[in-house]
């Protein structure tokens, strides 16, 4: 069975770091693009970064660009996402799903991120 | 980037009765759009895929049409477990966007 699970959220001070991380299992990990996703207590979906099957091209949002990493290994069938420089405003649950021919198959239960002094 | 746009906000309906969701793009999407549906407490799941096209899984009650910036979600006759948020998601352009929801309740 497909499954994806995000751990390494937590409370962080603005202007904190944290590493998120999703692992992937029953399916071919290296085939398939992987994303973030979050949503902000009581708000809709917001799509945050993308990463390549091989890792060697990704895509965020301008709103995240400069501050948060997306990378992947392979080897280990783990997607990450390295938030910099955390902000009130990226406080949300964040969801790391699979990208199957261009479409968000599958979800993880997500991963809560706080920021806040 | 491409903002997309749900109507109505929120559907009161009863069970067994027609829902018709709808979403419009600031742009052309083509077909490259899909629908997502999220209980409480739960993530996101695939509906439609490519404007029209059934997930795997998901009730033939379920069906979507449109393309270009024109798209709307039907569920045919609404069971006690559809009642839930809707989200609408295009792929036709960077960065990929969602609608704002709607959510389908009880009326």
């Amino acid at each position: 069975e497909v499954h994806l699970v995000e751990s390494g959220g937590g409370l962080v001070q603005p202007g904190g770091s944290l590493r998120l991380s999703c692992a992937a299992s029953g399916f071919t990990f290296s085939s398939y693009w992987m994303h973030w996703v979050r949503q902000a207590p009581g708000k809709g979906l917001v799509w945050v970064s993308g990463i390549y099957n091989d890792g060697s091209s990704s895509m965020s949002v301008d709103s995240v660009k400069g501050r948060f990493t997306i990378s992947r290994d392979n080897a280990r069938n783990t997607v990450y996402l390295q938030m910099n420089s955390l902000r009130s405003e990226d406080t949300a649950v964040y969801y790391c799903t699979r990208d199957k021919l261009g479409y968000l198959d599958v979800w993880g239960k997500g991963t809560t991120v706080t920021v806040s002094s | 980037e491409i903002v997309l746009t749900q109507s109505p906000a929120t559907l009161s309906l009863s069970p067994g009765e027609r829902a018709t969701l709808s979403c419009r793009a600031s742009q052309s999407v083509g077909t490259l759009f899909a629908w997502f549906q999220q209980k409480r407490g739960q993530s996101p799941r695939l509906l439609v895929y490519d404007a029209s096209n059934r997930a795997t899984g998901i009730p033939a009650r379920f069906s979507g049409s449109g393309s270009g910036t024109d798209f709307t979600l039907t569920i045919s006759s609404l069971e006690p477990e559809d009642f839930a948020v809707y989200y609408c998601q295009q792929r036709g352009d960077w960065p990929w966007t969602f609608g704002q929801g709607t959510k389908v309740e009880i009326k």
